[in-house]
């Protein structure tokens, strides 16, 4: 079935350093990608996405793109900063969803990001 | 404020005892869906709903009934709540298109404890 594999965590930065958080899945056809990012208690809330192959989505300085031959879609920011701390999900909805628009998550990855 | 609204956010509960979590949403969307987080387990689908009185499972229903029978609420109803329903509980709504990729918005969370 579709899965999403997201780098273990805990991940701990200083402020400014550079973040990669890779995300690879298997899913059959071209599945939409997303980021969902978890602040302390608080519910999930969709960082970026991209619908198709090659396409880039980015928001608050993260980037993440969508690379069908490599079937990732890793999570990039240049300076990190401590309002950065949080979970990050990586999912997507699989083609074959149908009306379920079933979100298949990866296991999350805590980041920290220390001052 | 566009929002999905969940109650009660803590609950301890018993082995067996009825209890129900409301969502609602205020944005006027047609499908709405529960999910459940386990650590190392990210988030999985419990069930969904398309639209008013249409429901159907998800990955993981055992145990669970919903009900729509307005556009606004979804509640989530465990009639004999045992431990290993002790989790982290989300709901989230999104409008429905065709290409059912559309952002789902997600509640605050409800922390459930069954003894």
């Amino acid at each position: 079935g579709d899965s999403v594999t997201q780098m273990e965590g805990p991940v701990t930065l200083s402020e400014e350093a550079f973040l990669t958080i890779n995300c690879t899945y298997t899913a059959t056809g071209y599945p939409s990608l997303f980021w969902y990012v978890q602040y302390p208690g608080e519910g999930l809330q969709l960082l970026l996405k991209a619908t198709k192959a090659d396409d880039k989505g980015s928001n608050k300085g993260f980037e993440a793109t969508y690379r069908k031959e490599t079937t990732s879609f890793h999570l990039e920011k240049g300076s990190v900063q401590v309002s950065d701390s949080a979970v990050y999900f990586c999912a997507l909805i699989p083609i074959s969803s149908g009306s379920a628009r079933q979100l298949t998550f990866g296991s999350g990855t805590q980041l920290t990001v220390l001052p | 404020e566009a929002q999905v609204t969940q109650n009660p956010r803590y609950l301890i509960t018993v082995t067996g005892k009825k209890l129900t979590v409301t969502c609602s949403q205020n944005m006027n969307h047609e499908y709405m869906s529960w999910y459940r987080q386990d650590p190392g387990l990210g988030l999985r689908q419990i069930y969904y709903s398309m639209n008013v009185e249409v429901t159907d499972k998800g990955d993981v229903p055992e145990g669970y009934k919903v009900s729509r029978k307005e556009k606004r609420n979804f509640p989530l109803i465990l009639e004999s709540p045992s431990p290993n329903q002790t989790s982290l509980y989300f709901c989230a709504s999104s409008p429905t298109s065709l290409a059912g990729t559309d952002t789902q918005y997600f509640g605050p969370g409800t922390r459930l404890t069954v003894l």
